[in-house]
């Protein structure tokens, strides 16, 4: 069983740039999240995804959008990168209303640096 | 809003038992969560409490009372491994599931 995979796993851009970050879910799991973690933070709620359409959204700005693909692969795009957008961007994948408590098994993570 | 406390960081020794506590403030509870991350890498699922009482898993047992609005994780026999940061999470079902972290407790386990 393959695991949440993520790319790249370190970004740098500048104030202004687009961003796109990958994610891989695990086999089998038919839904995304995607979480943004502020250094000494907990991570925050960005949007899922479940069968390629937005399942919930979290208080983030239109600036951040997504999609998931049929092999349930999913992108997050960030646009007009602002500096507090510098976080680790973590992807999670699960199978809806299935699991523990609806256990989310999470990606290494992207470490995004806006300069 | 939704909110989640618990303590920035807690201190022990190898082989102790330390208790992290999580109070929290959400509408449509469905249950908590605890999740373990080290270094800034991938949270792992600890544990799930969608009812009162207490689940345990090995080493880690965790708490709830919905009542009280509160959990807590418990770490037995602590090993350095255990260094690391700790979240509660709520579940919300209204959202397919999305979690809501709380700001971590930051474990150091000493020698």
């Amino acid at each position: 069983e393959t695991g949440v995979t993520q790319s790249p796993t370190h970004l740098i851009k500048t104030r202004g740039q687009q961003v796109t970050l990958r994610c891989s879910s695990q086999s089998g799991h038919n839904t995304v999240s995607w979480y943004q973690q502020a250094l000494g933070q907990g991570p925050q709620f960005i949007f899922q995804y479940y069968r390629e359409e937005e399942n919930g959204r979290g208080n983030f700005p239109p600036r951040f959008s997504g999609l998931q693909f049929p092999n349930y692969s999913s992108e997050l795009n960030v646009n007009a990168l602002e500096l507090d957008d510098s976080a680790l961007y973590l992807c999670a994948s699960s199978r809806l209303g299935q699991g523990i408590g609806n256990e989310q098994f999470f990606g290494p993570g992207t470490r995004l640096t806006v300069l | 809003g939704q909110s989640l406390e618990q303590p920035s960081e807690v201190t022990a020794v190898e082989g102790a038992i330390v208790q992290i506590n999580c109070t929290y403030q959400t509408s449509g509870f469905y249950g908590l969560s605890w999740y373990q991350q080290h270094d800034g890498g991938a949270p792992t699922f600890l544990s799930y409490n969608a009812l009162d009482g207490l689940e345990e898993t090995g080493r880690f047992s965790s708490f709830l009372s919905r009542s009280d609005s509160y959990g807590y994780l418990l770490l037995q026999e602590l090993q350095m491994k255990d260094s690391a940061s700790y979240f509660c999470a709520t579940v919300g079902g209204n959202q397919g599931g999305k979690l809501i972290f709380g700001q971590g407790t930051e474990l150091s386990v000493k020698p």
